[in-house]
């Protein structure tokens, strides 16, 4: 089945701790992007990948850090200058970088919380 | 900020009626897409709709698109509990008069229908 999968589904993270969030994809997709959904919100945009070593900020990358080394994995660290990290963390990805018209493809999400 | 504006916030209905939600936004785009998510999961793409576009069909789901206005709507006919989401519509905006993207989607605060049995 192809699709795309988050690891951990939940997560907790300690004070000063950095956490990385696991994002993988077998769609053999080019663009993947990561988002933030707060209680009640929509999702924003925090980091997204157009191409293999190549990544952008998105709207709210502060206290975030990616990497794109290969197609399938797009890892999200979030660090400790990260003050309000508790979130609802979505990753996605797209054939193309959209502007192809290209519909996202959504993983099912990784809860954060504090200790 | 948010290029997406919803309307309502929440809706309730009961199974059968028709539920409409829109949205709005306030740049030039390229397409908007329609998504739902059940609580605590992923979003699942509904519909995409261009710019050169009016209207789009999938099944019981309805998108219209008016670029004057500047907004969207998306009716589910018909509907069943199992609808019971929320709903959030996306833009992909212009960046310039050539039609280039940014290359990423700008999401609304979404809808959050609740169809009663």
């Amino acid at each position: 089945d192809g699709g795309i999968t988050q690891s951990p589904k939940y997560l907790f993270r300690k004070e000063g701790q950095n956490v990385t969030l696991s994002c993988e994809q077998n769609l053999n997709h080019d663009a993947m992007y990561w988002y933030r959904q707060d209680p009640g919100q929509g999702l924003r945009l925090i980091y997204y990948s157009q191409i293999v070593n190549d990544f952008q900020k998105g709207d709210i990358a502060e206290g975030y850090s990616v990497s794109r080394e290969k197609k399938e994995s797009f890892p999200l660290t979030v660090t400790s200058a990260q003050k309000n990290p508790t979130a609802f963390y979505l990753c996605a990805s797209s054939f193309t970088p959209t502007g192809s018209n290209q519909p996202q493809h959504f993983g099912d999400g990784t809860r954060l919380s504090i200790l | 900020s948010q290029q997406g504006e919803e309307d309502p916030q929440a809706l309730s209905i009961q199974e059968g009626e028709n539920a409409t939600m829109n949205c709005s936004y306030k740049t030039s785009i390229n397409n908007l897409q329609w998504y739902r998510q059940n609580s605590g999961r992923g979003l699942v793409h509904l519909i995409l709709i261009r710019s050169n576009e009016r209207e789009k069909h999938s099944g019981r789901l309805r998108v219209t698109l008016d670029t004057s206005k500047k907004s969207s709507s998306l009716l589910i006919t018909a509907s069943r509990a199992a609808d019971t989401a929320s709903y959030f519509c996306a833009t992909d905006r212009m960046r310039d008069a050539g039609g280039t993207s940014y290359g990423k989607l700008t999401f609304g605060q979404g809808t959050i229908l609740t169809v009663h049995p």
